[in-house]
């Protein structure tokens, strides 16, 4: 079966750091494509980023763009959002997501809050 | 950008309907297109991609369709269990992109 289980949310203030993990299990990590989707409360869904099978390449929309890194540990079937400069904009549950063309598993999410 | 408007923003129906929800993409997305499902205070579901491919699991009553910029999907005769939020996603191109949503109640 498989499994998303992200942690490492929380509340934090503007500007500061917060590190996401996303431990996968129930299939093969190193083959697929992982993702970051956001979805503000009460919003639609916006992807965050993507990070390719060893981790050599990696996107990111505008909105996150230079303050946000995505990386993964093969070894630990783990891929990891390093959040820095945080805005109240950046306020949302925090999914992670395996690659199907399309996103076919997802975690049960993480809320990350952005306050004073 | 690829831009991915959905229509309509919200849905009331009756039990053992159909109904069909629409996306258009801004430019051609040569079928790379998938629909979720969200029930409220759940992580979206994979319903369709390829624009008309199921998801393993997912009841047949759900179908996708479309081509270029233009899809749709169609649930067949309505259960109680749909009442959801859907979600259209391009990934033809990046960034990715999402619709906006459309909330499906049961009338």
């Amino acid at each position: 079966e498989v499994q998303l289980v992200e942690t490492g949310g929380g509340l934090v203030q503007p500007g500061r750091s917060l590190k996401l993990s996303c431990v996968a299990s129930g299939f093969t990590f190193s083959s697929y494509w992982m993702y970051w989707i956001r979805q503000a409360p009460g919003k639609g869904l916006e992807w965050v980023s993507s990070i390719n099978t060893d981790g050599g390449s990696t996107y990111y929309p505008d909105s996150v763009k230079g303050r946000f890194t995505i990386s993964r540990d093969n070894a630990e079937n783990t891929v990891y959002l390093q959040m820095n400069s945080l805005r109240s904009e950046d306020t949302a549950t925090y999914y992670c997501a395996k690659d199907a063309g399309g996103f076919d598993y997802w975690g049960q999410g993480v809320m990350v809050t952005v306050s004073s | 950008d690829i831009q991915m408007t959905q229509s309509p923003a919200s849905l009331s129906a009756s039990l053992g309907e159909t109904v069909t929800i629409e996306c258009r993409a801004s430019e051609d997305i040569y079928n790379g297109l998938a629909w979720y499902q969200q029930k409220p205070g759940k992580s979206p579901q994979l319903l369709i991609y390829n624009a008309n491919s199921l998801h393993t699991g997912v009841p047949s009553r759900f179908s996708g369709s479309g081509s270029g910029t233009q899809y749709s999907l169609k649930i067949n005769s309505l259960q109680s269990e749909d009442v959801a939020s859907y979600f259209c996603q391009q990934y033809y191109n990046y960034p990715l992109t999402f619709g906006s949503g459309t909330k499906l109640e049961i009338k």
